[in-house]
């Protein structure tokens, strides 16, 4: 069995500071991990994948994510937080069938 | 490009009505295709996914069943809806391959609220 916990259900920080959104990840297997953003009422958008290439994975509009298999987690960063960073996050795991597992989310909020 | 429509966006029905919601997908043959619920603060939850037309497997039972008639034709149904299913629900779609580390594209989402 997988699971995905999100450590943080809500996180705030100020424009221009950093951003760290955790996640540890459970599997069986050897995981594939991604997460996705959601704006309100909008579907599901991916911020970026771990695909076992590179530990260290970029994303779009400047996040990243470092996977760490000894402390299994899958940790979301930005250096600079920007206003339309606002939204939900959420970490998933997949397991060799293809089926994904959410953790329950973290609400990003901006502060001016 | 490969794109995902739900419809409608937003749904008010009464408690014991019939539900029909569609998702269809544009540009790409064979999806996996899924249907997920996000009730209010709370993550998705998997509800049917489907490799084939006519294939659906469930997640979880509930009151709700799916049907994909069409290869890229995906719809969520209930003869006689609850209060517990209101929520956002999500259409998804994937390229089936072996390689486990191929993404979801999700559709924008059906906001359902039962009275």
């Amino acid at each position: 069995a997988q699971s995905v916990t999100q450590l943080d259900s809500h996180v705030s920080v100020s424009e221009g500071t950093p951003v760290l959104l955790r996640c540890n990840y459970s599997s069986s297997y050897s995981p594939s991990l991604f997460w996705y953003v959601q704006h309100p009422n909008k579907g599901l958008q991916l911020l970026l994948k771990y695909t076992s290439a590179a530990t260290l994975v970029k994303g779009i509009n400047g996040f990243e994510a470092e996977f760490k298999k000894s402390e299994t987690s899958f940790h979301l960063t930005k250096p600079s937080a920007h206003m339309s960073d606002a939204a939900e996050y959420f970490c998933v795991v997949s397991d060799i069938w293809e089926k994904l597992t959410f953790g329950t989310g973290t609400r990003l909020t901006i502060i001016p | 490009s490969q794109t995902i429509h739900q419809w409608p966006a937003t749904l008010v029905q009464p408690v014991g009505s019939p539900l029909s919601l569609e998702c269809t997908v544009e540009g790409t043959s064979n999806p996996n295709l899924y249907w997920y619920r996000q009730a209010a603060g709370r993550g998705l939850q998997l509800l049917f996914y489907s490799v084939g037309i006519g294939q659906i497997s469930s997640e979880v039972p509930q009151n709700l069943s799916a049907s994909r008639p069409q290869d890229r034709q995906f719809i969520l149904s209930s003869k006689k809806l609850l209060l517990s299913d209101s929520g956002f629900y999500l259409c998804a779609w994937k390229v089936p391959r072996e390689n486990m580390y191929n993404e979801q594209f999700f559709g924008p989402g059906t906001r359902l609220t039962v009275l």
